[in-house]
Protein backbone atom coordinates (compact mmCIF):
# COMPACT_ATOMS: atom_id res chain seq x y z
CA UNK A 1 0.00 0.00 0.00
CA UNK A 2 1.71 3.34 -1.13
CA UNK A 3 1.51 6.28 0.97
CA UNK A 4 0.88 8.07 -2.52
CA UNK A 5 -2.28 6.95 -3.95
CA UNK A 6 -2.34 7.29 -7.89
CA UNK A 7 -4.98 5.49 -10.25
CA UNK A 8 -3.52 2.48 -11.63
CA UNK A 9 -4.26 2.93 -14.99
CA UNK A 10 -5.25 6.05 -17.61
CA UNK A 11 -5.71 6.05 -21.13
CA UNK A 12 -6.37 8.62 -23.78
CA UNK A 13 -6.50 8.71 -27.68
CA UNK A 14 -3.82 10.60 -29.87
CA UNK A 15 -4.34 14.07 -29.17
CA UNK A 16 -6.25 14.02 -26.24
CA UNK A 17 -5.54 15.44 -23.05
CA UNK A 18 -5.31 12.63 -19.79
CA UNK A 19 -4.61 13.49 -16.28
CA UNK A 20 -3.25 11.67 -14.00
CA UNK A 21 -4.21 11.99 -9.95
CA UNK A 22 -1.67 11.80 -6.90
CA UNK A 23 -3.23 12.11 -3.46
CA UNK A 24 -1.37 11.62 0.07
CA UNK A 25 -2.41 13.12 3.12
CA UNK A 26 -1.63 15.84 6.16
CA UNK A 27 2.14 14.18 6.56
CA UNK A 28 3.37 14.28 2.67
CA UNK A 29 1.71 16.50 0.13
CA UNK A 30 -0.56 18.31 2.70
CA UNK A 31 1.77 19.35 4.70
CA UNK A 32 3.54 21.40 2.40
CA UNK A 33 5.88 19.32 0.51
CA UNK A 34 6.82 19.14 -3.35
CA UNK A 35 5.71 16.49 -5.83
CA UNK A 36 7.49 15.42 -8.32
CA UNK A 37 6.68 12.95 -11.52
CA UNK A 38 8.72 10.69 -12.82
CA UNK A 39 8.43 8.73 -16.40
CA UNK A 40 9.16 5.30 -16.90
CA UNK A 41 9.09 3.53 -20.60
CA UNK A 42 8.96 0.22 -20.96
CA UNK A 43 12.25 -1.62 -19.84
CA UNK A 44 14.05 1.60 -19.01
CA UNK A 45 14.73 3.51 -15.72
CA UNK A 46 12.71 6.46 -14.19
CA UNK A 47 13.22 9.64 -15.46
CA UNK A 48 12.41 12.93 -14.04
CA UNK A 49 9.48 14.94 -15.63
CA UNK A 50 8.58 17.58 -13.16
CA UNK A 51 10.33 18.81 -10.07
CA UNK A 52 8.57 21.44 -7.48
CA UNK A 53 4.93 20.84 -8.18
CA UNK A 54 5.06 21.91 -11.45
CA UNK A 55 8.35 22.65 -13.21
CA UNK A 56 9.37 20.99 -15.81
CA UNK A 57 14.07 20.03 -16.23
CA UNK A 58 14.88 20.97 -19.68
CA UNK A 59 14.24 18.55 -22.76
CA UNK A 60 10.56 17.72 -21.63
CA UNK A 61 7.80 19.04 -23.33
CA UNK A 62 5.51 21.72 -22.34
CA UNK A 63 2.46 19.22 -23.33
CA UNK A 64 3.38 18.09 -19.58
CA UNK A 65 2.51 19.99 -16.89
CA UNK A 66 1.84 19.58 -12.58
CA UNK A 67 -0.36 20.91 -10.30
CA UNK A 68 -0.67 20.67 -6.21
CA UNK A 69 -3.54 21.58 -4.25
CA UNK A 70 -4.49 20.80 -0.50
CA UNK A 71 -3.04 17.21 -0.21
CA UNK A 72 -3.43 16.46 -4.13
CA UNK A 73 -1.29 16.58 -7.16
CA UNK A 74 -1.67 16.28 -10.60
CA UNK A 75 -0.20 15.87 -13.88
CA UNK A 76 -1.73 16.52 -17.12
CA UNK A 77 -0.62 15.75 -20.55
CA UNK A 78 -1.96 17.26 -23.44
CA UNK A 79 -1.78 15.94 -26.99
CA UNK A 80 -0.97 12.76 -26.37
CA UNK A 81 1.21 10.82 -28.23
CA UNK A 82 2.47 7.05 -28.75
CA UNK A 83 5.80 7.94 -27.29
CA UNK A 84 4.27 8.95 -24.01
CA UNK A 85 2.66 5.46 -23.64
CA UNK A 86 4.25 4.72 -20.08
CA UNK A 87 4.35 4.47 -16.62
CA UNK A 88 3.96 7.40 -14.27
CA UNK A 89 5.23 8.42 -10.38
CA UNK A 90 4.84 10.86 -8.20
CA UNK A 91 6.71 11.51 -5.17
CA UNK A 92 7.27 13.29 -2.32
CA UNK A 93 8.08 13.95 1.33
CA UNK A 94 6.53 12.22 4.32
CA UNK A 95 7.07 13.40 7.59
CA UNK A 96 5.56 10.27 9.69
CA UNK A 97 7.78 6.64 9.66
CA UNK A 98 6.69 5.72 5.93
CA UNK A 99 9.24 8.22 4.67
CA UNK A 100 10.69 10.34 4.61
CA UNK A 101 10.66 10.06 0.54
CA UNK A 102 7.72 8.39 -0.75
CA UNK A 103 5.96 7.19 -4.18
CA UNK A 104 2.94 6.80 -5.48
CA UNK A 105 2.02 3.53 -6.71
CA UNK A 106 2.45 4.32 -10.25
CA UNK A 107 -0.07 5.02 -13.23
CA UNK A 108 -0.05 3.25 -16.80
CA UNK A 109 -0.50 5.02 -19.26
CA UNK A 110 -2.32 3.49 -22.62
CA UNK A 111 -2.00 5.66 -25.60
CA UNK A 112 -5.20 3.73 -27.52
CA UNK B 1 27.20 14.86 -18.54
CA UNK B 2 25.80 13.90 -14.73
CA UNK B 3 25.92 10.31 -14.90
CA UNK B 4 25.06 7.00 -12.41
CA UNK B 5 26.51 3.72 -13.99
CA UNK B 6 25.23 0.65 -11.84
CA UNK B 7 26.69 -2.59 -12.08
CA UNK B 8 25.24 -5.57 -14.17
CA UNK B 9 22.77 -7.87 -13.57
CA UNK B 10 23.24 -10.33 -10.83
CA UNK B 11 22.04 -14.52 -10.32
CA UNK B 12 22.59 -15.31 -6.61
CA UNK B 13 21.04 -18.26 -4.41
CA UNK B 14 18.97 -18.00 -1.48
CA UNK B 15 21.52 -17.12 1.72
CA UNK B 16 24.22 -15.65 -0.46
CA UNK B 17 25.55 -12.13 -0.30
CA UNK B 18 25.64 -10.23 -2.68
CA UNK B 19 26.91 -6.18 -3.30
CA UNK B 20 25.94 -4.09 -6.07
CA UNK B 21 27.18 -0.74 -7.35
CA UNK B 22 26.57 3.05 -8.39
CA UNK B 23 29.21 4.81 -9.84
CA UNK B 24 28.56 8.39 -10.41
CA UNK B 25 30.40 10.87 -12.47
CA UNK B 26 30.30 14.54 -14.08
CA UNK B 27 29.71 16.00 -10.80
CA UNK B 28 30.96 16.55 -7.12
CA UNK B 29 30.03 13.46 -5.81
CA UNK B 30 30.18 14.13 -2.42
CA UNK B 31 27.92 17.12 -2.71
CA UNK B 32 24.74 14.85 -3.42
CA UNK B 33 23.02 12.34 -1.72
CA UNK B 34 22.45 9.07 -3.07
CA UNK B 35 19.34 6.73 -2.33
CA UNK B 36 18.63 3.28 -3.53
CA UNK B 37 15.00 2.31 -5.54
CA UNK B 38 13.56 -1.24 -5.42
CA UNK B 39 11.21 -2.03 -8.12
CA UNK B 40 10.09 -5.58 -7.62
CA UNK B 41 8.32 -7.30 -11.04
CA UNK B 42 5.76 -5.64 -12.45
CA UNK B 43 5.25 -3.62 -9.35
CA UNK B 44 5.96 -0.06 -8.61
CA UNK B 45 9.14 2.17 -6.94
CA UNK B 46 9.83 2.10 -3.32
CA UNK B 47 12.48 4.09 -1.58
CA UNK B 48 14.70 2.14 0.29
CA UNK B 49 17.67 4.40 1.70
CA UNK B 50 20.14 6.90 1.18
CA UNK B 51 23.44 7.62 1.88
CA UNK B 52 25.73 10.96 2.14
CA UNK B 53 29.01 10.42 0.24
CA UNK B 54 30.51 13.07 1.93
CA UNK B 55 30.54 11.45 5.76
CA UNK B 56 28.92 7.81 5.05
CA UNK B 57 25.45 8.60 6.84
CA UNK B 58 22.34 6.60 6.28
CA UNK B 59 19.06 6.68 6.76
CA UNK B 60 16.52 3.69 5.82
CA UNK B 61 13.06 3.06 5.11
CA UNK B 62 11.49 1.07 7.68
CA UNK B 63 10.24 -1.73 5.31
CA UNK B 64 14.17 -2.06 4.46
CA UNK B 65 16.22 -1.41 7.74
CA UNK B 66 18.01 -4.04 9.31
CA UNK B 67 17.53 -6.10 5.96
CA UNK B 68 20.21 -4.13 3.35
CA UNK B 69 22.99 -2.03 4.32
CA UNK B 70 23.81 1.38 2.15
CA UNK B 71 27.59 1.89 1.81
CA UNK B 72 29.55 4.34 -0.33
CA UNK B 73 33.35 4.90 -0.97
CA UNK B 74 34.10 8.33 -1.94
CA UNK B 75 37.60 8.08 -3.47
CA UNK B 76 35.88 6.32 -6.65
CA UNK B 77 32.65 7.73 -6.49
CA UNK B 78 31.20 4.73 -5.71
CA UNK B 79 27.94 3.81 -3.67
CA UNK B 80 27.00 0.06 -2.68
CA UNK B 81 24.37 -1.71 -1.74
CA UNK B 82 24.63 -5.31 -0.56
CA UNK B 83 22.88 -8.06 1.15
CA UNK B 84 24.35 -10.46 4.00
CA UNK B 85 21.91 -13.46 2.59
CA UNK B 86 19.27 -12.98 0.10
CA UNK B 87 15.98 -14.36 0.03
CA UNK B 88 13.90 -15.04 -2.75
CA UNK B 89 11.81 -11.91 -2.32
CA UNK B 90 14.91 -9.82 -3.07
CA UNK B 91 14.21 -10.24 -6.96
CA UNK B 92 13.48 -7.29 -8.17
CA UNK B 93 15.31 -4.48 -10.13
CA UNK B 94 17.55 -1.90 -8.03
CA UNK B 95 18.07 1.65 -9.30
CA UNK B 96 20.49 4.06 -7.73
CA UNK B 97 19.17 8.08 -8.47
CA UNK B 98 21.13 11.26 -7.14
CA UNK B 99 18.84 13.56 -4.65
CA UNK B 100 18.50 17.16 -5.80
CA UNK B 101 19.10 20.13 -4.82
CA UNK B 102 21.98 18.94 -2.29
CA UNK B 103 22.18 19.88 1.38
CA UNK B 104 19.90 18.77 4.11
CA UNK B 105 19.12 22.03 4.72
CA UNK B 106 16.61 21.38 1.61
CA UNK B 107 16.10 17.26 2.20
CA UNK B 108 12.15 17.75 2.06
CA UNK B 109 12.26 19.45 -1.40
CA UNK B 110 14.28 16.83 -2.61
CA UNK B 111 13.63 14.78 -6.13
CA UNK B 112 15.73 11.94 -7.82
CA UNK B 113 17.98 13.02 -10.92
CA UNK B 114 19.36 11.46 -12.72
CA UNK B 115 18.76 7.69 -12.31
CA UNK B 116 21.37 4.90 -12.86
CA UNK B 117 20.04 2.07 -15.70
CA UNK B 118 19.51 -0.50 -12.91
CA UNK B 119 20.28 -3.64 -11.52
CA UNK B 120 18.56 -7.24 -11.88
CA UNK B 121 18.59 -9.11 -9.11
CA UNK B 122 17.52 -12.70 -9.13
CA UNK B 123 17.67 -14.81 -6.41
CA UNK B 124 16.83 -18.62 -7.13
CA UNK B 125 17.59 -21.47 -6.19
Amino acid sequence: QSVLTQPPSVSGAPGQRVTISCTGSSSNIGAGYDVHWYQQLPGTAPKLLIYGNSNRPSGVPDRFSGSKSGTSASLAITGLQAEDEADYYCQSYDSSLSGPWVFGGGTKLTVL
Amino acid sequence: EVQLVQSGAEVKKPGESLRISCKGSGYSFTSYWISWVRQMPGKGLEWMGRIDPSDSYTNYSPSFQGHVTISADKSISTAYLQWSSLKASDTAMYYCARHYPPGDIVATTNWFDPWGQGTLVTVSS
